[in-house]
């Protein structure tokens, strides 16, 4: 597609329940970065894939949240057990390229609420 | 926490420059510096980025100081679509932790 597409763009959960966002990245790009953005706050990193080598998970707050991205393409950010503190907006972003330096190309986001 | 200072906000005639204003003090020699922006409810747009040279492209102008402890970002001619939230980032080109702080808000007025 023309840009990076994210599913669903709105997300109301149970508290404890499991949720699955999606990120489709542009076409070609290898490098995939998921961000969480609470409200009126900056960006906060979590996770990081490029190519076929291992991701870089240091930003995930806690185990609950995982991440997979298959054929190096589409992603998937699992979050188990879910907290109110994880209502946010859910971004993912893609680059041509290693570290972005091209600039990242965001989504429009998931915005994850936990009632 | 974000390497830059930025003002929390500013206001634009239309039509006119906008010229928003970041300090780096701390900018490490292979640090660029990036802008991006974001339009409420959207996800942040690229705008441009350099090293130590003055930029521009098709959407705005970058111009850093010799010392490379400040820049700022040109838009020639602000338009109302350009109503947004302006983030100055620091970065190693290679580094997956882009840090956003809390940008400056621009608000382009008719």
């Amino acid at each position: 597609g023309a840009g990076v597409s994210q599913s669903p763009s709105n997300k109301v959960t149970e508290k404890g329940k499991d949720v699955e966002l999606r990120c489709d990245p542009i076409s070609g790009h290898t490098a995939l970065y998921w961000y969480r953005q609470s409200l009126g706050q900056g960006l906060e990193f979590l996770i990081y894939f490029q190519g076929n080598s291992a991701p870089d998970k240091s930003g995930l707050p806690s185990d609950r949240f995982s991440a997979e991205r298959t054929g190096g393409s589409v992603s998937t950010l699992t979050i188990q057990r879910t907290q109110q503190e994880d209502s946010a907006v859910y971004l993912c972003a893609s680059s041509f390229g290693s570290g972005g330096l091209y600039g990242y190309t965001f989504g429009s986001g998931t915005r994850l609420t936990v009632v | 926490d974000a390497k830059t200072t930025q003002p929390p906000s500013m206001d634009c005639a239309e039509g006119r420059a906008a010229n928003l204003p970041c300090n780096h003090s701390t900018i490490s020699g292979n640090e660029y510096v990036y802008w991006y922006r974001q339009i409420h409810s959207q996800g942040p747009q690229y705008i441009i980025h350099g090293l130590k040279n003055n930029e521009t492209n098709e959407m705005a102008s970058l111009i850093i100081t010799e010392d490379r402890k400040s820049s700022t970002l040109i838009l020639p001619h602000a338009t109302l679509r350009d109503t947004a939230v302006y983030y100055c980032i620091v970065r190693v080109y290679d580094n997956n932790d882009m840090r956003f702080g809390a940008g400056t808000r621009l608000t382009v007025k008719p």
